[in-house]
């Protein structure tokens, strides 16, 4: 596709549950990261993937969260055991000879 | 330690006035450089960035911006600011390849008529 795709677009979940985040990228890009946007915050840094080198998960805020990238395209964020301050907008953004191509997003919400 | 400050968190302008939001980083190479811009239940919109070259950068929707190399700064500028422009304003800085793109936390933009 032309853009960054991401699913789903709104998740709602119970709190301890796991929930899962889809990314599927640009093809032909191999740099992709994770953000996530807090209600009224600025964009945080989770996880970066960079062609097959180890990922830098230095944003990711606990072992709850994990991402992988099979194939070096679709890329996926789990979080297990759900908090309410889990409650974010979940971004996709990957890099392209352009600069940084952003996912809609997915808005989880955790009840 | 890599980091983008946007010192105002909320500037209020007239319509029609002129707007210059402030954007310093910190940054162990010249890095890349973004304004994004996001309305309110809106994604991410790329306004301008600048990798190299003249350091005046055009954007969309009459945006520019000017990186200053000896003042670690990219502030965004508009000569004559509408009520569309409301909106929340991103600065980031980025390498590339050779590392993660860093937002700062926004400056939140009001226009009164």
């Amino acid at each position: 596709g032309a853009g960054v795709s991401q699913s789903p677009s709104n998740k709602v979940t119970e709190k301890g549950k796991d929930v899962e985040l889809r990314c599927d990228p640009i093809s032909g890009h191999t740099a992709l990261y994770w953000y996530r946007q807090s209600l009224g915050q600025g964009l945080e840094f989770l996880i970066y993937f960079q062609g097959n080198s180890a990922p830098d998960k230095s944003g990711l805020p606990s072992d709850r969260f994990s991402a992988e990238r099979t194939g070096g395209s679709v890329s996926t964020l789990t979080i297990q055991r759900t908090q309410q301050e889990d409650s974010a907008v979940y971004l996709c953004v990957q890099e392209t000879n352009y600069g940084y191509t952003f996912g809609s997003g997915t808005r989880l919400t955790v009840v | 330690a890599q980091s983008v400050t946007q010192p105002d968190i909320h500037i209020t302008v007239s319509e029609g006035a002129s707007l210059e939001l402030r954007c310093n980083y910190s940054y162990g190479a010249t890095p890349y450089l973004f304004w994004y811009v996001q309305s309110p239940g809106q994604g991410l919109q790329l306004l301008l960035k600048y990798f190299s070259g003249d350091t005046l950068v055009q954007g969309i929707k009459g945006f520019e911006a000017e990186f200053k190399r000896s003042q670690s700064s990219f502030n965004l500028r508009k000569p004559s600011v509408h009520w569309s422009d409301a909106a929340e304003y991103f600065c980031a800085v980025g390498r590339g390849s050779q590392g993660n793109l860093i937002f700062g936390k926004g400056t939140k933009l009001s226009v009164k008529p």
